[in-house]
């Protein structure tokens, strides 16, 4: 079992529409990021959390350490949000999730 | 734009052959961490340079070897290539060796290994 686990593995969207991304982890860290990848390979660090909950223009991220899970929500979702979207957790090196492919349709 | 470069962004090579992939670091960083994201996977980590010395190290054999230059530009080679090398490989730089600020991601060298 993969000690990050995103789900759902692939998210089609509605433009507008609200979307929550999950990631769930099962080992001690020191912080969680949420990436995004976009086709090609470049990856953009969108949060960077250790504990409660951050919020960048549509983008919120939460966390709670004592349950060990982080989502991710994009308000008001548009075609270029998509993109695929990677949890990792901070340990003494970094475990990726899988990430999450959404496309958001116009 | 990071300001973190890396080269080539692609490259094809044999099996057996030796790699070298190159990594400039935004300007301050002192850290530098390099990824292994085979396709529809998630990334790898491989290792991490901090002031020129290896200071953690992932799942990956000793033909995976770095290096880290005074200028904390980086270097990932990989000897004796396999199939399944082939993969996207990434370099972050960072402010902190103890993965508690911020990374900043290069584009990534695509190598396709034949």
């Amino acid at each position: 079992k993969n000690e990050v686990e995103q789900s759902p593995q692939n998210l089609t969207a509605q433009e507008g529409e609200f979307i929550t991304i999950n990631c769930s982890y099962s080992v001690g860290i020191s912080a969680l990021h949420w990436l995004q990848q976009h086709p090609g390979g470049g990856i953009v660090s969108l949060f960077m959390l250790s504990s409660g909950k951050k919020k960048h223009g549509r983008l919120i991220a939460t966390i709670n350490i004592q349950e060990k899970h982080s989502s991710l929500h994009i308000t008001a979702s548009h075609p270029r949000d998509s993109a695929v979207y990677i949890c990792a957790v901070r340990r003494n090196d970094m475990r990726f999730g899988a990430g999450t492919r959404l496309t958001v349709k116009p | 734009e990071t300001g973190v470069t890396q080269s080539p962004t692609h490259l094809i090579k044999t099996r057996g052959q030796q790699v070298t992939l190159r990594c400039s670091s935004q300007s301050g960083h002192n850290t530098v961490s390099w990824y292994q994201q085979a396709l529809g996977q998630g990334p790898q980590f491989i290792f991490q340079y901090y002031r020129e010395e290896e200071n953690g190290r992932g799942n990956f054999p000793p033909r995976f070897s770095g290096l880290q230059f005074p200028n904390y530009s980086s270097e990932l080679n990989v000897n004796a290539l396999e199939l399944d090398d082939s993969a996207l490989y990434l370099c972050a730089s960072s402010l902190d060796r103890e993965f508690t600020g911020e990374l900043f991601f290069g584009e990534g060298s695509r190598l396709t290994v034949l």
